[in-house]
């Protein structure tokens, strides 16, 4: 079975610095997809980033992008130039293809409690 | 706007008393599932669906329900809650055809469940 983790529960940055997250994954698949959640204090899960697992490049998307290495099954995520509006929970998942069996789950990781200091 | 609704918001309920939480999409999305939230679990997958009539549990099933007549709504049922599914309770749909953007989850604002 698929599992996703994230060891660092909290992280903290000064505002205007760079802060890597760090997610690990384990899966058999070749195929699948990663993604990074923000989660603020509304609650809303907001997408950040997606990476194919078939694609080497690594996303980006303005101020975020990830460190992808496929053969050690890590997805890290870096925010660059952090603003107090980057401070929330920090989801990372992997999905499998929804033609696979069971195909289409989202498996999460814990989580990691950003916070951001003026 | 393309959204995914959920209601209530915010529910405290006793033990024992049966209740539903709604969920709707206006995507024409095929796939949508509901998730719990704990501290330290992250999100959890309850049950989902790829189609109309089409359901199955994912990994924590236990004291809950779902039924998918319409492909926009997917209810969750707890036909008597317990004190242990007190949670925070997500709704999500995607386009469900695979590769690329139809892979990304629309999540709805989420469900706090009190259970007493």
């Amino acid at each position: 079975a698929q599992t996703v983790t994230q060891s660092q529960p909290e992280m903290s940055v000064q505002e205007a610095e760079t802060v890597t997250l760090s997610c690990t994954y384990d899966t058999s698949e070749s195929d699948y997809y990663l993604f990074w959640y923000k989660q603020p204090p509304s609650r809303q899960m907001i997408l950040v980033i997606r990476q194919e697992a078939y694609k080497q490049q690594n996303a980006t998307e303005n101020r975020f992008s990830v460190n992808f290495q496929k053969a050690a099954k890590s997805f890290s995520l870096k925010i660059s130039d952090s603003q107090l509006g980057d401070a929330a929970m920090y989801f990372c998942a992997y999905r499998t293809p929804f033609y696979y069996n069971q195909g289409g789950k989202l498996i999460f990781g814990q989580g990691t409690e950003l916070s951001v200091k003026p | 706007e393309a959204q995914v609704t959920q209601n209530p918001r915010y529910l405290i309920t006793v033990t024992g008393k049966k209740l539903t939480v709604t969920c709707s999409q206006n995507m024409n999305h095929e796939y949508m599932s509901w998730y719990r939230q704990d501290p330290g679990l992250g999100l959890r997958q309850i049950y989902y669906s790829m189609n109309v009539e089409v359901t199955d549990k994912g990994d924590v099933p236990e004291g809950y329900k779902v039924s998918r007549k319409e492909k926009r709504n997917f209810p969750l049922i707890l036909e008597s809650p317990s004190p242990n599914q007190t949670s925070l309770y997500f709704c999500a749909s995607s386009p469900g055809t695979g590769r690329g953007g139809d892979t990304e989850a629309f999540f709805g604002q989420g469900t706090r469940l009190t259970v007493v």
